[in-house]
C-alpha cells in the first residue's frame, strides 16, 4: 500500500520552515526520504528506522511517530537549493530493503 | 564513485516497437533496481538484481517487459511491442545490498524518458 503525503504542494520564501508528513496504514519499520529536483534522479536524504533517533541532512531533520504510524520531515530556514519534490518510501516486503513503495510526492518550492 | 549512469537519455518510439534501455550501476554496487516513474507520481518498483540474479519482479510488470544483468554489472530492461501507457520515466537505481534497514540507500540515475506515439 502506498503511502500518503501531506500536503501535495507547499509554497515558501526563503527563511520560512515547513513539515511534510508521510503516514502508511500498515504497521512501519523504517521510511526513506528522497528529494528530486525537476529533471533529474531522485536524490537520498535519510533514513529512519523504528525506534530510532532523529535524522538530519543539512538543516532537514525528520522523525518517526510509530504510534501514528507516519514519519515528518522538517525543513527549517529553507533555502533555495531546498525546492523539489520530497518523497517517501516504506519497504514494500520481499527480499531487499531497497524494494520501496514510494508515496506521491510533496512539491516545495522556495522563493527568494 | 561516478554515479549511476542510464541512457538513452530520451526515447521516442511508435506503439508496437521494441525498445531497450540500459543502466551502468555504480561499480561496487551489487544490486540493481529499476523503477518506473509517470508525471506526479512517486517511483514504482518494476524489479531487481543481487549481482546478475534476477530475485524479484513486480506483479504489475507485464510480460512484455524483461530486464538482464549479465555478468552483474551493467543491465538492460527490454520492452516489447510498445504501448502508449508504457510512456514514463524509468529509474535505474543501485545499492550495495547490505542487507541492512539502515543501509539499503538507493543511488538513482537520471533516467530514461520513453515516449510512445
Amino acid at each position: 500500500q502506498q503511502p500518503v503525503q501531506s500536503p501535495q504542494a507547499v509554497i515558501l520564501r526563503e527563511g520560512e520552515d515547513a513539515v511534510i508528513n508521510c503516514s502508511s496504514s500498515k504497521a512501519l519499520y523504517s521510511v526513506h526520504w528522497y528529494r528530486q529536483k525537476h529533471g533529474e534522479a531522485p536524490v537520498f536524504l535519510m533514513i529512519l528506522l523504528k525506534g530510532g533517533e532523529q535524522m538530519r541532512h543539512e538543516k532537514i531533520s525528520a522523525s518517526f511517530n510509530e504510534k501514528k504510524q507516519q514519519s515528518s520531515l522538517y525543513l527549517t530556514a529553507s533555502q533555495l537549493s531546498y525546492s523539489g519534490t520530497y518523497f517517501c518510501g516504506t519497504p514494500a516486503g520481499g527480499t531487499s530493503y531497497g524494494k520501496l513503495t514510494f508515496g506521491q510526492g510533496t512539491i516545495l518550492t522556495v522563493h527568494p | 564513485d561516478t554515479g549511476v549512469s542510464q541512457n538513452p537519455r530520451h526515447k521516442i518510439t511508435k506503439r508496437g516497437q521494441n525498445v531497450t534501455f540500459r543502466c551502468d550501476p555504480i561499480s561496487e554496487h551489487n544490486r540493481l533496481y529499476w523503477y518506473r516513474q509517470t508525471l506526479g507520481q512517486g517511483p514504482e518498483f518494476l524489479t531487481y538484481f543481487q549481482n546478475e540474479a534476477q530475485l524479484e519482479k513486480s506483479r504489475l510488470l507485464s510480460d512484455r517487459f524483461s530486464a538482464e544483468r549479465p555478468k552483474g554489472s551493467f543491465s538492460t530492461l527490454e520492452i516489447q511491442r510498445t504501448e502508449q501507457g508504457d510512456s514514463a520515466m524509468y529509474l535505474c537505481a543501485s545499492s550495495r545490498g547490505l542487507d541492512s534497514a539502515t543501509n539499503e540507500k538507493l543511488f538513482f540515475g537520471s533516467g530514461t524518458q520513453l515516449s510512445v506515439l
